[in-house]
């Protein structure tokens, strides 16, 4: 089945500091991402949509300029929380689909965001 | 605007006990999809099972099982004689096709299933 491969697994990083997280679709071209936040014990909650070649769509409450989007090629999208904090600790994980709506979409592993 | 309620934030069974997890959703969309994720501890979602609205077919997969009711809108989940593997959390998902949006997922709170040895 079609695999999305998303990078790093887990990152512990300083409060300040910038972390990118990226999410790859590996043998399918994914036109649209979508970008989830899971705190501890927490349900998944959609951050934004990114659709590649144009800018991301974010959720309200979620900050655009905290949380910058790149959909820049059909099999890559990233997501970087800028200038980090403790409260931003948690777990991302990216979906991808090809744009059908078939209901087909698919995972990437997570990723655990630690933020000292 | 879509909602999707688990009711049941906790279970704990003991080993070969059945058990359901029961998920009720709203939409205004008239076609749809219906999912089933696997958290385990690891934090991967374990994609498990996706139906589409006019399927109402109940399914089965070994030893799990599903029960599509659109008249109630619910799509409960049943493990047949759970097993300590089973331990996760189970999540309910919801995707409309008319939001131009692809295939956004509501999600929803999830219950933790803990099968007791």
């Amino acid at each position: 089945g079609a695999v999305v491969s998303q990078h790093p697994s887990r990152v512990i990083c300083k409060s300040g500091t910038s972390v990118k997280i990226e999410c790859r679709s590996l043998d399918f071209q994914a036109t649209t991402m979508f970008w989830y936040r899971q705190f501890p014990k927490q349900s998944l909650m959609l951050m934004a949509t990114s659709n590649e070649g144009s800018k991301a769509t974010y959720e309200q409450g979620v900050e655009k300029d905290k949380f910058l989007i790149n959909h820049a090629s059909l099999t890559l999208s990233t997501l970087t929380v800028t200038s980090a904090h403790p409260e931003d600790s948690s777990f991302y994980i990216c979906s991808a689909s090809s744009g059908a709506n078939t209901g087909e979409l698919f995972f990437g592993e997570g990723s655990r965001l630690t933020v000292l | 605007a879509q909602k999707v309620t688990q009711a049941q934030t906790e279970i704990s069974v003991v080993e070969k006990e059945d058990v359901t997890l029961d998920c009720v959703y709203e939409t205004r969309d008239t076609t749809y999809y219906l999912f089933w994720y696997k958290q385990p501890p690891s934090g991967e979602l374990v994609f498990l099972i996706r139906r589409n609205s006019f399927d109402e077919q109940n399914e089965i997969s070994g030893r799990y099982s599903w029960n599509f009711q659109k008249s109630t809108s619910s799509f409960n989940f049943t493990i047949t004689a759970s097993q300590v593997v089973d331990s996760a959390v189970y999540f309910c998902a919801l995707s409309g096709v008319n939001n131009n949006a692809g295939n956004m997922l509501t999600f929803g709170g999830g219950t933790r299933l803990m099968v007791k040895p």
